[in-house]
This record gives C-alpha cells, sequence and structure tokens, in this order.
C-alpha cells in the first residue's frame, strides 16, 4: 500500500517567517508533486520533481520553493509566509512513467499564516 | 492552454434521487479524464478514469469529444457520496504535460435523507 506521508496535519506560522512543509513517500517513486487546494479554485500545482535534484514549475510557483536531495523526501518552501498562502498544500507521487491518474496523495498539511 | 470547468460548486441532493456533477474541458490534444473524491477527512482518491469505461461506486462518466465534456452520473444518490468531487485532465504526448494533472475547481455534493 501506497503511503505518502506529510510532517503536520496543522500548521500556524507568523508573517513573514520561513516555513518548511516535509512530504516522504516510501515507494521509490520518481515524481513527487506539490499542490495547493483552495475552495472555489481546486487544486493548483506548485512544483513538481521528476528525480532527486530535479524540479520542475507547477502553475502558481511565485512565493514558492522546492528541495529534493533525496527520493523518498519532496520539500516545500515558503521563504517568507504571507497571509495569501494559508491553504491546505497537498503533495503526491507516482511513478516515472506511470500513467498521471496514478498518483498518490498524501492527507494535506493546513497551514495558516498570521 | 488546458483547461478544466466544473460550473457547479455546490450540489445538493436527496437520497435516491439522480445527480449529475458537470465538467467541461478544453484541450487541443487528445486528452485523458478523469474523476477524483475526497471524502471528509481523507485523502484525495481517484475515483474513475474515461478509458476504462467503468461503474464505480454506482457512478458512470462519459467523454463526449463533440461537447469536451465529462460529465459523472449516479442514478440513486446515498448519503456516503457526499464529499468533494473534482475532474481532472491529463494531456497525453506531450512531456510537458506528461505525468501531470489539471484540476477543476470541485463540486462539493451533499446527500440529504
Amino acid at each position: 500500500d501506497v503511503k505518502v506521508t506529510q510532517s503536520s496535519r496543522y500548521l500556524v506560522k507568523r508573517t513573514g517567517e520561513k516555513v518548511f512543509l516535509e512530504c516522504v513517500q516510501d515507494m521509490d517513486h520518481e515524481n513527487m508533486f506539490w499542490y495547493r487546494q483552495d475552495p472555489g479554485l481546486g487544486l493548483r500545482l506548485i512544483y513538481f520533481s521528476y528525480d532527486v535534484k530535479m524540479k520542475e514549475k507547477g502553475d502558481i510557483p511565485e512565493g514558492y520553493s522546492v528541495s529534493r536531495e533525496k527520493k523518498e523526501r519532496f520539500s516545500l518552501i515558503l521563504e517568507s509566509a504571507s497571509t495569501n498562502q494559508t491553504s491546505m498544500y497537498l503533495c503526491a507521487s507516482s511513478l516515472r512513467g506511470g500513467r498521471a491518474y496514478e498518483q498518490y496523495f498524501g492527507p494535506g498539511t493546513r497551514l495558516t499564516v498570521t | 492552454a488546458q483547461r478544466v470547468t466544473q460550473p457547479e460548486k455546490l450540489l445538493s441532493v436527496f437520497k435516491g434521487a439522480p445527480v449529475e456533477l458537470k465538467c467541461n474541458y478544453s484541450y487541443s490534444g487528445s486528452p485523458e479524464l478523469f474523476w477524483y473524491v475526497q471524502y471528509s477527512r481523507q485523502r484525495l482518491q481517484l475515483l474513475l478514469r474515461h478509458i476504462s469505461r467503468e461503474s464505480i461506486k454506482g457512478f458512470t462518466a462519459d467523454l463526449n469529444k463533440g461537447e469536451t465534456s465529462f460529465h459523472l452520473k449516479k442514478p440513486f444518490a446515498q448519503e456516503e457520496d457526499s464529499a468533494m468531487y473534482y475532474c481532472a485532465l491529463s494531456g497525453q504526448g506531450t512531456t510537458d504535460s506528461w505525468g501531470k494533472l489539471q484540476f477543476g475547481a470541485g463540486t462539493q455534493v451533499v446527500v440529504t435523507p
């Protein structure tokens, strides 16, 4: 059974703080994704990575960066958190060469920036 | 550019009534379409995909290329169908879109007894 875990279920940070969201998968997947989920906007891709140290911007990368030092771990970084980054963040992973629908999602981290 | 449109933010239906969630898409090539579901406090999960042409939990969806639609239907809604539903698209054959999903805004379904 694929397991995608995220370091925190709920997180509260102050404006201007540097925030790290961690995602770990245990199925040796090459691809990993970060989305944010907002009411009325659905899921929007922030960044994805198709290999260690490789990354590619998604649809809304502004204000975010990512790190993939190990295959199983994909970190989303908010360099200076702002209130408009309050959201639910979902991580997902999939096999390279796998089909798009074969993404497995984590439980999400609800981030509140005050 | 690819886009997925779900016009209804909220659908409220009675138990036993039919339910239809609308999804329209725009894509220049030949896309794959999917429906995802997220039950309360659970992970997002794949419900069905157009290629498989299967019925999952009583739901079906037909891809209509002429109308660029992929509506989700169930003839008799159950209370356990209450959830958030997302329509999603994946492009085929291009490295830019391979492996990535484009999601709609989502439709919240509430089934009342």
